[in-house]
């Protein structure tokens, strides 16, 4: 399983655009990579997968180099309401389409008014 | 309703009951997920089902049972369960072939 390495917390003011990059040097050819965002005592909810470049939705961006070995979720212009933990996972396919995802502690963000 | 959702979501149960969790997804998804969180730990991932069929079992105690009797539903079977298995337990699903996973608000469960 493809190791993930992010900073244990980060604090960022509101209105501000906050850059969270994660580290995977050993990812696999077919893996992807997801982002998820838990608030405390909730599941995880999916913000973001991509494989390789950049991808954007309403929430959030995701820059992924040539090499694929690290990844950066961007945030823009966070709000108070963005406090929370932020998942980088490498999934690996455990057999008949399924994945397996390997959670670290996170990123814990906390954003400041 | 939509998305994930579990019953109950909040348990209180001893070391000599039998309990059963509940996890049914809305989304047509096809793959299914158990995971266990700690206080303070990462999410652990405890068993994984695709087409109804388990594909993976992370060394989980056999004090925890899972079955999954259709694509939309996953129970997680609990007997003699210890104090330290207290924590909250979460449901995922997905679309085989897609990595993206979505979970349901979790059962906390407290082992006395």
């Amino acid at each position: 399983l493809a190791k993930t390495t992010q900073p244990i917390s980060m604090d960022s003011y509101e209105g501000q655009e906050v850059n969270i990059t994660c580290s995977h040097n050993n990812i696999a050819t077919n893996d992807y990579i997801t982002w998820y965002q838990q608030f405390p005592s909730q599941g995880p909810r999916f913000i973001i997968q991509g494989y390789k470049t950049k991808v954007t939705n309403e929430v959030a961006s995701l820059f992924i180099p040539a090499d694929r070995k690290s990844s950066t979720l961007s945030l823009p212009r966070v709000s108070l309401s963005d406090t929370a933990v932020y998942y980088c996972l490498v999934g690996e396919d455990s057999g008949a389409g399924s994945y397996q995802l390997t959670f670290g502690k996170g990123t814990k963000l906390s954003v400041i008014p | 309703e939509t998305g994930v959702t579990q019953t109950p979501r909040h348990l209180v149960m001893g070391m000599t009951n039998k309990k059963s969790l509940k996890c049914e997804q809305h989304l047509g998804h096809n793959a299914m997920y158990w995971y266990k969180q700690s206080a303070k730990k990462p999410l652990e991932l405890m068993f994984v089902y695709s087409l109804e069929e388990r594909v993976e079992n992370n060394s989980v105690p056999s004090r925890f049972s899972p079955e999954c009797p259709n694509s939309s539903h996953l129970f997680l079977h609990l007997h003699t369960l210890q104090p330290e298995d207290s924590a909250l337990y979460l449901c995922a699903s997905s679309q085989m072939g897609r990595p993206e996973q979505y979970f349901g608000p979790g059962t906390r469960l407290t082992v006395t």
